[in-house]
């Protein structure tokens, strides 16, 4: 399994540009969430999805924008980027919700740089 | 979920155990203390969980006090690998809405 995978690692941007950061992972996993991370911060929760077709709104949701097709794919999309959305974005993904299995795990993170 | 508190940074001599302690004093009796750490940027790594019991797995112990007001994650051999940030969480509810504070900065030294 590859697990939580994040694309692009790295990514520029100009204010005002829009752009999706890709997340997918191979687990089978109903929940994902996105999270950003300033720095000297801890996490903190942007959007999240306990399965297909289901997201809702998590601490920070403004500029950001969530869809759920397929149990695989989580794509976060800012839809006009500001200098205040720079940051490092982690996705992650649980089986379910039932405290026996919570586990989160983790992707690589993406490091956005708005302009 | 119950707010923690942890002690902002921490030493270690690499061999020696680490201790690092989370004090959660309004946790309800439905949450679950978790411990997740972050070496150097990279995603969060799931540690240890518990509820009331002690837990003990390949990576570390955690011990929980009766009341449940505060908690200890342990690492039994430190290793400079074991440097990293350490953030105890307590919640309830699904595993998509964990909430991290700023954790335990740990730096384990020769």
């Amino acid at each position: 399994n590859a697990g939580v995978t994040q694309t692009p690692k790295f990514q520029v941007l100009k204010t005002g540009q829009s752009m999706t950061l890709q997340c997918a992972q191979d687990m089978n996993h109903e929940y994902m969430s996105w999270y950003r991370q300033d720095p000297g911060m801890g996490l903190r929760l942007i959007h999240y999805s306990v399965g297909a077709g289901i997201t809702d709104q998590g601490e920070v949701p403004n500029g950001y924008n969530v869809s759920r097709s397929t149990t695989e794919d989580f794509p976060l999309r800012l839809l006009s980027a500001a200098p205040s959305q720079t940051s490092v974005y982690f996705c992650a993904s649980s089986r379910q919700g039932s405290h026996t299995s919570d586990t989160q795990y983790f992707g690589p993170g993406t490091r956005l740089t708005v302009l | 979920d119950a707010k923690t508190t942890q002690p902002t940074s921490m030493d270690c001599a690499e061999g020696r155990a680490a201790n690092l302690p989370c004090n959660h004093s309004t946790i309800s009796g439905n949450e679950y203390v978790y411990w997740y750490r972050q070496i150097h940027s990279q995603g969060p790594q799931y540690i240890i969980h518990g509820l009331k019991n002690n837990e003990t797995n390949e990576m570390a112990s955690l011990i929980i006090t009766e009341d449940r007001k505060s908690s200890t994650l342990i690492l039994p051999h430190a290793t400079l690998r074991d440097t990293a940030v350490y953030y105890c969480i307590a919640f309830t509810g699904t595993a998509s809405k964990l909430t991290f504070g700023t954790g335990t900065r740990l730096q384990v030294t020769l």
